[in-house]
């Protein structure tokens, strides 16, 4: 167990809907990464946050947002959603802002739409 | 551009056999190397290397960076059925002053008892 918490662990939905994947990192640490993983891609960065700021941006759509909330946790909106989006939806923890040791991984929220 | 390249894609072998996976990398400002273990789900850390020709080792998992032509090994020795799975490295790359984790395509390794 990373202690890194993510849900729902799975959700599927249909095209055109929008859903929301909630992250609670590590207890203590302050950055949350957002990577997606799908079978052709590999895992693709999204996102960093960093005590409640937006730190680094990846293949982000514009479709998708994030947020870091001043508990920490960090959630992850998918928007108009299309068959492409389907996917494994990984968060990731860390102390510090930059990547000097290993990112704590959490569980995954598998997203299926149909 | 920026990029992580491992090989093979794919590999499977049998119990106790030893197996070399590769990652290559073409990264400004390189600072560090990472490997990761995916089983089913969350990616799990293995190494982390920084600095080239020394050597890190857990059990019968070692890996070395090679700086000057810009690849590291996974060496697995004896393996054994627990040890398939999609083996992931990664490097940090510093972008307008943040760094990302940028990870290669990963090798999907099985072991056949």
């Amino acid at each position: 167990d990373s202690g890194v918490t993510q849900t729902p662990k799975h959700l599927i939905t249909a095209t055109g809907q929008r859903v929301t994947l909630r992250c609670s990192p590590r207890s203590g640490d302050l950055s949350v990464y957002w990577y997606q993983q799908s079978l052709d891609q590999g895992l693709q960065f999204l996102i960093q946050y960093y005590n409640g700021e937006e730190r680094a941006k990846g293949n982000i759509l514009e479709r998708f947002s994030a947020q870091q909330f001043p508990d920490l946790h960090s959630e992850l909106n998918l928007s108009s959603l299309e068959l492409g989006d389907s996917a494994l939806y990984f968060c990731a923890s860390s102390v510090q802002a930059g990547i000097t040791g290993e990112l704590f991984f959490g569980e995954g929220s598998r997203l299926t739409v149909l | 551009e920026d990029k992580v390249v491992q090989s093979p894609l794919s590999l499977v072998v049998h119990e106790g056999d030893t197996v070399t996976l590769n990652c290559s990398y073409e990264v400004t400002n390189f600072r560090s190397l990472l490997w990761y273990k995916q089983e089913k789900k969350a990616p799990t850390f293995l190494f982390m290397l920084t600095s080239s020709g020394i050597e890190k080792k857990s059990g019968r998992l070692s890996s070395i960076l090679d700086k000057k032509e810009l690849f590291s090994i996974l060496n697995i020795t004896a393996t054994q059925t627990g040890d398939s799975a999609v083996y992931l490295c990664a490097v940090p790359l510093t972008i307008q002053g943040a760094q990302k984790l940028v990870f290669g395509q990963g090798t999907r390794l099985t072991i056949n008892p």
